[in-house]
């Protein structure tokens, strides 16, 4: 079975430029998040998808970031612009239906933007 | 207020047995405990979940007293491809009414020969 899968495995942008980073979740996972840890600091939820819908988005810092879920498949995150403080590792990780706390995450999008 | 603490590192050498233990003090009561591990340049990964008394799977047990308090993860005869972060974690509900995942800091575990 194929595991949670993110592309880029690494991005380097200039500050002002946008990136789009995406997420395939395990097939058959209703349940999509996505994490980022920035440098030093621990790993933050950012928002949720339940299929499609977007359940939760209070951990995304500012209205520069866009997540969307096409058909409750995969998912993209663009960063529009992208600015020095947003470098850092982006992860996406996917569970079933009532799997809250058991989550498979992928390997992750390291962001550079300088 | 963090909602767990657990130790920044520890050692071990290979075939020990290592114990991590984390504090949740305000744990709340419907909130399972859940353990993860992560290598360098890799997602976390899913180790074992419990709510109370003892959880054993094939990698690790679990041990959570009474008043949950705590929680101890059981790493029986550590090799060194288990050096990772652990991490322990409790569910944040979310406004949704969904849970999510809180990470802290976690523990560096090295293991040397």
């Amino acid at each position: 079975e194929a595991g949670v899968t993110q592309f880029p495995s690494h991005s380097v942008i200039e500050k002002g430029q946008t990136v789009t980073l995406r997420c395939d979740p395990i097939s058959g996972h209703d349940n999509l998040y996505w994490y980022r840890r920035v440098m030093g600091k621990e790993i933050k939820f950012l928002l949720h998808f339940v299929k499609e819908s977007k359940q939760d988005e209070s951990g995304m810092p500012n209205n520069r970031f866009l997540a969307e879920r096409t058909g409750g498949t995969y998912s993209t995150l663009k960063v529009q612009p992208a600015e020095l403080e947003d470098s850092g590792v982006y992860f996406c990780a996917s569970s079933p239906r009532g799997g809250a706390y058991e989550q498979y995450f992928g390997p992750g999008t390291r962001l550079t933007v300088t | 207020l963090a909602k767990t603490t657990q130790p920044i590192s520890m050692d071990s050498y290979e075939g020990q047995e290592v114990n991590i233990t984390c504090s949740h003090n305000n744990i709340a009561t419907n909130d399972y405990i859940t353990w993860y591990q992560q290598f360098p340049s890799q997602g976390p990964r899913f180790i074992i979940q419990g709510y109370k008394t003892k959880v054993t799977n094939e990698v690790a047990s679990l041990f959570i007293p009474a008043d949950r308090k705590s929680s101890t993860l059981s790493l029986p005869r550590v090799s060194l491809s288990d050096t990772a972060v652990y991490y322990c974690l409790v569910g944040e509900r979310l406004n949704s009414g969904y849970s999510t995942l809180t990470f802290g800091k976690g523990t560096m575990l090295l293991v040397s020969p």
